[in-house]
């Protein structure tokens, strides 16, 4: 069964530092992509970046960049220069081709605090 | 300016009621979903809708019910058939169905059953 793991409950950082949250996955199929998602206080999901199983190249956008090691079957997030805004929950999710391709899979999430 | 609205922000049911939480998107999405997130879990799918007048369950959807009679719309009806409702609902959409395309959520609603 397609599951996702993130085994941090919580992690801190300092302000200004570079952090990585950790996120392993599971599955048989050849073709997925993997997300990354912030959920401030607020509630609100706020996608940060994506990464195809086939993608060469590990996705960044910004300050985000995604540690892609396929034969792992991790994909942590890796969050640099961390800003006090930066305090949140992170979850990890899985998508894959085939007959549900519209259903994400969801890690039970880390807990970011950034202090000063 | 483009996004998903969800509607309300906070509901209060009784016990035996049905309620309905509404989400609106403006991006021309064609796939719509709602999710459930339980304190300490990730988000768990209920329902979702790849084109106007059809929809799919999802991992729970025992005691929810949806329609898709817009494609800007896709409310959720919680029944009183489902059991445990009091969680937080975010609705997401994608812009095309099947294509392991981006999901964009709204802002959620929070149940809280009485």
């Amino acid at each position: 069964a397609q599951k996702i793991t993130q085994t941090q409950p919580g992690m801190f950082v300092q302000e200004k530092e570079a952090v990585t949250l950790d996120c392993t996955y599971d599955t048989s199929d050849p073709s997925y992509g993997l997300f990354w998602y912030k959920q401030p206080s607020s509630g609100e999901m706020i996608f940060l970046i994506y990464q195809g199983s086939y993608d060469q190249q590990n996705a960044t956008e910004g300050r985000y960049s995604l540690n892609f090691q396929k034969a792992r079957k991790s994909a942590n997030l890796v969050i640099s220069a961390s800003q006090l805004g930066d305090s949140a929950m992170y979850f990890c999710a899985m998508s894959q081709e085939g007959v549900n391709t519209d259903k994400l899979i969801f890690g039970t999430g880390t807990r970011l605090q950034v202090f000063p | 300016d483009g996004g998903i609205t969800q509607s309300p922000k906070y509901l209060f049911r009784k016990e035996g009621q049905n309620v309905t939480l509404s989400c609106e998107q403006n991006l021309n999405h064609d796939a719509m979903y709602w999710y459930r997130q339980d304190p300490g879990q990730g988000l768990r799918l209920i329902y979702y809708s790849q084109i106007v007048n059809d929809f799919q369950k999802g991992d729970i959807a025992e005691g929810y019910s949806v329609s898709r009679e817009k494609k800007e719309s896709f409310p959720l009806t919680v029944t009183s058939a489902q059991k445990n409702p009091t969680a937080f609902y975010l609705c997401a959409s994608s812009p095309l169905a099947g294509a392991m395309d981006t999901q964009y959520f709204g802002p959620g609603t929070r149940l809280t059953v009485l």
